[in-house]
């Protein structure tokens, strides 16, 4: 209960070549998702923000989508680059000071 | 928008010596600060939380403490590090309701 599951959990693309990333949630009550980008090494940065009301939201090449019944969130990548190598974690807030974190899924893209 | 300051960068330590990783805040007041733990290939382990100074919340028993001295200053210590403390440590911050989270850098931390 009140946890955050992603799929796959590691990815290989070709440059160019579109892909998704899946995320399932079971924390309650809900209010938002968000999608971060960590390169190696590095910290998480926010990607997008997903409410209750939204379904589709896009930024850029990317492209989240959120179904609050069946609590499941997507993060489409269209034309992909290198630069988009990176673990793309799904993260849910939790009470006021809690944040459930995705394990996330790790993409590689290979020229 | 907040900055995130942690230090240093990457830490090799022997098994059974003192830690402290410093974290500090700039551009907000009254932030809500946090410490993770990544392991390879997991997901972001919260470990602590503080709302406010000397205000620490621990998620999970281990061998790490932390302390909120001032309002955007947030340590992570440990007095003997074991090597199951090995990981990368993230410090990271909320405000008020924005749930936006702002990450430091993160912390390698080797423990030999």
């Amino acid at each position: 209960k009140n946890q955050v599951e992603q799929s796959p959990q590691s990815l290989i693309i070709l440059e160019g070549k579109n892909c998704t990333l899946q995320c399932n949630y079971t924390v309650s009550p809900f209010s938002n998702l968000r999608w971060y980008k960590q390169d190696t090494g590095r910290g998480p940065v926010s990607l997008t923000i997903m409410t209750f009301s939204e379904n589709t939201k896009s930024n850029g090449r990317y492209t989240a989508t959120l179904d609050a019944d069946t609590k499941q969130s997507s993060l489409h990548i269209t034309a992909s680059q290198l630069s988009d190598s990176a673990s793309y974690i799904c993260v849910v807030p939790f009470n006021n000071n809690d944040m459930r974190f995705g394990a996330g899924t790790r993409l590689t893209v290979k020229p | 928008s907040q900055t995130i300051h942690q230090w240093p960068a990457t830490l090799v330590q022997p098994v059974g010596s003192p830690l402290s990783l410093e974290c500090t805040v700039e551009g907000t007041s009254n932030p809500n600060l946090y410490w993770y733990r990544q392991a390879a290939g997991r997901g972001l382990q919260l470990l602590f939380y503080s709302v406010g100074i000397g205000q620490i919340s621990s998620e999970v028993p281990q061998n790490l403490s932390a302390s909120r001295p001032q309002d955007r200053q947030f340590i992570l210590s440990s007095k003997k590090l074991l090597l199951s403390d090995s990981g990368f440590y993230l410090c990271a911050c909320t405000t008020g309701s924005n749930t936006e989270a702002f990450f430091g850098q993160g912390t390698r931390l080797t423990v030999v």
